[in-house]
């Protein structure tokens, strides 16, 4: 079956203490991963896409197809960057929707 | 930076009473798509729309709920005969193409008594 982990519920670090927020997947074929991060009280925002390769908020992922993860990944944590984070991989049957992991907690403290 | 809008952001409703829930997605956005989270819960993805009909939807999504986009601009989650177990924060989200992010929207918080 389809599947997507995110197996730590909270991740708490101090500032400045890398952060790997882990993610894996179970997809048939090539899959599509996303994050999403919601801060508190606010709306899912797109955070990066694999596809795109792209750095945000000085968050990096890397997809590794053969171990199936899609961690999320950031050197130097700050503590604006305490937020849920969601792995969210794209169904690659059907209408191809989002599926959103269980989320991690960041707590990064001063 | 265009957003999608929900309202109301918190609806209080008796068990047995239909509630609608409203999203004005992105204007140039074709793609449309309920999700819902149960408080402490993940992400559910309820129903996703496109060219005014259902493209897909979860096992959730029984026939109690329906969505509706009424005048081209609105895209409504009804869910009739609430339950107890409906209380949860329901997200909309809109997409300009089938391949690309969604954008989400602050969600309703749906408290049902």
């Amino acid at each position: 079956a389809q599947r997507v982990t995110q197996p730590e519920k909270l991740l708490s670090v101090f500032k400045g203490a890398p952060v790997e927020l882990k993610c894996n997947y179970s997809y048939s074929g090539s899959p599509e991963l996303f994050w999403y991060v919601q801060y508190s009280r606010q709306r899912l925002q797109l955070l990066l896409r694999h596809i795109s390769r792209e750095s945000i908020k000085g968050f990096t992922a890397d997809l590794n197809k053969g171990e199936t993860s899609f961690h999320l990944k950031k050197p130097f944590a700050q503590e604006e960057d305490s937020a849920m984070y969601y792995c969210a991989p794209r169904t690659n049957t059907g209408f191809q929707k989002l599926v959103f992991g269980t989320g991690t907690r960041l707590l990064v403290s001063p | 930076e265009p957003e999608v809008t929900q309202t109301p952001s918190h609806q209080v409703t008796q068990m047995g009473q239909e509630v609608i829930l409203r999203c004005v997605p992105i204007s140039n956005h074709l793609y449309f798509y309920w999700y819902r989270q149960i408080l402490g819960q993940k992400v559910e993805f309820l129903v996703s729309f496109y060219n005014n009909e259902i493209s897909e939807k979860s096992e959730i999504f029984d026939d109690q709920f329906s969505v509706e986009r009424p005048d081209g601009s609105n895209f409504t989650l009804k869910i009739r005969s609430t339950k107890l177990e409906d209380s949860a924060m329901y997200f909309c989200a809109s997409s300009e193409e089938v391949l690309y992010g969604y954008t989400f929207g602050s969600g309703t918080r749906l408290t049902v008594v």
